[in-house]
């Protein structure tokens, strides 16, 4: 398994703002997912971010909203801009050792609240 | 494309009661299939998985079989605690040549002292 922390792990921010979520594995991974859990909700992917390549977003996604940096094989950030009330949600990092065959660790999730 | 369809709740059982929930899934080709557990304010832990046809995944007394003939994966719990009650996801793992999972709805199960 591996071990992931986010941070932050909760926030309130404003409308109009913009908050990055940093996601830290203690080992080196081939894939990072970033996911969004809207309240009473499954999971839903935004994006696959690799290390040395962009993301790639999902269905309903983009890269302006959702900007994401892999800049290693440890770390990656999830921005939100431009925030309103529908982006209050849990966003999680999860990852995978292998890409394609492998199951996916998830971590902590960040609990953001937008006003 | 790959789908999961899970039964949804919520389920209310008492501590000691048999939990059953159900998961069927429609692949192309045979992925791994997996449990994750989210419990109150966490984050998604794997429960158990399984990589082939009749592979049964099994875990803090969690077991799931994977049929091939009836495409289901269900879950199930022979006695369950108050330490149980969390919200349950099926997953469906990549098929060849993809790297994403496919979540179901996710069921709440909640278990009564």
């Amino acid at each position: 398994s591996a071990v992931i922390s986010q941070k932050p792990s909760r926030d309130i921010c404003q409308r109009g703002t913009s908050l990055t979520i940093q996601c830290q594995v203690d080992s080196q991974v081939t894939m990072m997912f970033w996911y969004r859990q809207q309240p009473g909700q499954s999971l839903t992917l935004i994006a696959t971010a690799n290390q040395g390549s962009e993301a790639t977003y999902e269905s309903g996604f983009v890269i302006d909203k959702f900007p994401i940096s892999r800049p290693n094989l440890t770390f990656s950030t999830l921005t939100v801009s431009n925030m309103s009330p529908e982006d209050s949600s849990i966003y999680l990092c999860s990852v995978s050792r292998v890409a394609g065959f492998d199951e996916q660790f998830f971590g902590p999730g960040t609990r953001l609240t937008v006003l | 494309g790959n789908s999961v369809t899970q039964m949804e709740g919520p389920v209310t059982l008492s501590e000691e009661a048999f939990l059953t929930i159900n998961c069927t899934y429609t692949a192309t080709g045979y992925p791994s299939l997996f449990w994750y557990v989210q419990y109150p304010g966490e984050g998604l832990q794997l429960l158990l998985k399984a990589t082939k046809a009749d592979d049964k995944g099994s875990n803090k007394g969690f077991e799931a079989t994977y049929r091939k003939e009836t495409t289901s994966f269900h879950l199930e719990k022979g006695s369950v605690q108050v330490s149980d009650s969390a919200v349950y996801f099926c997953a469906l793992g990549p098929s060849l040549g993809d790297y994403k999972l496919s979540f179901g709805a996710g069921t709440t199960v909640t278990v009564r002292a």
